[in-house]
Order: C-alpha cells, then structure tokens, then sequence
C-alpha cells in the first residue's frame, strides 16, 4: 500500500537551533499535505495545509515564520521548526492527500519526536 | 471554532466484551467522520470512515453515524487486549478534503 516516509523519526536539539522534518510519499503524489502536532496526552492540532507549488496554509495560532513549510514537489514536504525552544517539543505528524481515479485517501507519516532542550 | 468531544476515559472493557465509544461535533455541514486507533509515540491508524447516517461494519468494529444528533459512535465487539490503545474521532473538513480535525481521543484498556 501507500507509504509516506517520515524522517527523522527522533530528534534531539539544544535551544535554538533549527530543525528539518521531511515527509515523503513513496509511491504515489500527494497534492496536499497536512502537519499536525500533538502534544502528551492530547490530541493531533492541525498547523498548516499545504498544497504542492503554493503557501502553506497556517491555522490560527501558528507563527507561519516560526514553523517553515515547503512543499516543491508532489512527493516531499517539509516542516522546518526554526529557533526551537522547549515549548515546542512535541510529536510532529503529516498526513498526505493522495488523488486515486475513484476516491481520495490519506496516509500518515510515522511521526517525529521532536524534544528540545 | 469547530469542535470534536470525546470522553478520555480510560475505559476499561473485560477482554471478549463489547466496547462503546462516542463522539460529538459541533459543524452541522460535516459529511465526513473517522476513527482512529493511536498507540502511544505511533501515528494514527484509519479503523473507519462513515459518510452516510446509519450503521457501516467492519469485522469487529461497527460505526454509527446520526446526523440530526452530531453523532458518531463505534463499537468494538470482542474486545482484545490488542485493542488496548487511544481512539481519536475525527471530523473532515468541507473547505479541504483530508484536513481533519480530531477529538482529545478516548483510552481503552482491554483487561484479560
């Protein structure tokens, strides 16, 4: 079935420092990718929408400068956490949107466990 | 603001037995409902999607969706000590198919 690679799957970074979260889909295009973050013991919050070759989409509350999205290609997205602080540790997840010739489907990526110290 | 209620128990369902999982929302206009099944630290698994009001079954697993009450439920019939996890109900959203807005999730543990 469809996969998307989500890498890294952890990720240890001191304050301040930036950090890159690749979601890829393996076998099929994904015109549109969703980032969630889910804090413990919460649910997944939507960040952004992106859509491939246009802006992201941020959802109310997330600094667009702080969280980067690219989305170049039909098969790779990528969250850049920029500056991170302890506050935004948490477990960052896509979900891709892929377009078959009946339906559409979603397929999420494994996650990132982002800690910041 | 759209919203998506769940109980967070935890529930605990005696293994064999039938768990009962509901869920609320707030956007009238709402076509699209899932469950999903999270493990803890892993991304979410799809068990179900209902679109239409009524029952829709899957082996164990039997959602129901009602409309008029903003309502979606799932039952899980024999109840296994795999089923042990979080389950998120999640409503799709009409200006982005795909964007999901999700519950605070429900805990089952399935006791032996």
């Amino acid at each position: 079935g469809a996969v998307v690679s989500q890498h890294p799957s952890r990720v240890i970074c001191k304050s301040g420092t930036s950090v890159k979260i690749e979601c890829r889909s393996l076998d099929f295009q994904a015109t549109t990718m969703f980032w969630y973050r889910q804090f413990p013991k919460q649910s997944l919050m939507l960040m952004a929408t992106s859509n491939e070759g246009s802006k992201a989409t941020y959802e109310q509350g997330v600094e667009k400068d702080k969280f980067l999205i690219n989305h170049a290609s039909l098969t790779l997205s990528t969250l850049t956490v920029t500056s991170a602080h302890p506050e935004d540790s948490s477990f960052y997840i896509c979900s891709a949107r892929a377009r078959g010739p009946t339906n559409e489907k979603l397929f999420f990526g494994s996650g990132t466990q982002l800690s910041v110290l | 603001q759209k919203e998506v209620e769940q109980n967070s128990g935890p529930l605990s369902v005696p293994e064999g037995a039938i768990a009962s999982l509901n869920c609320t929302y707030s956007d009238r206009v709402s076509q699209s409902f899932f469950w999903y099944r999270q493990y803890s630290g892993k991304s979410p698994e799809l068990i179900m999607s209902i679109y239409s009001n009524g029952d829709k079954e899957d082996g164990r697993f039997t959602a129901q969706l009602n409309k008029a009450s903003q309502y979606v439920s799932l039952l899980i019939r024999d109840s296994q000590p795999s089923d042990s996890a979080t389950y998120l109900c999640a409503e799709g959203g009409t200006d982005s198919w795909g964007k999901l807005q999700f519950g605070a999730g429900t805990q089952v543990v399935v006791t032996p």
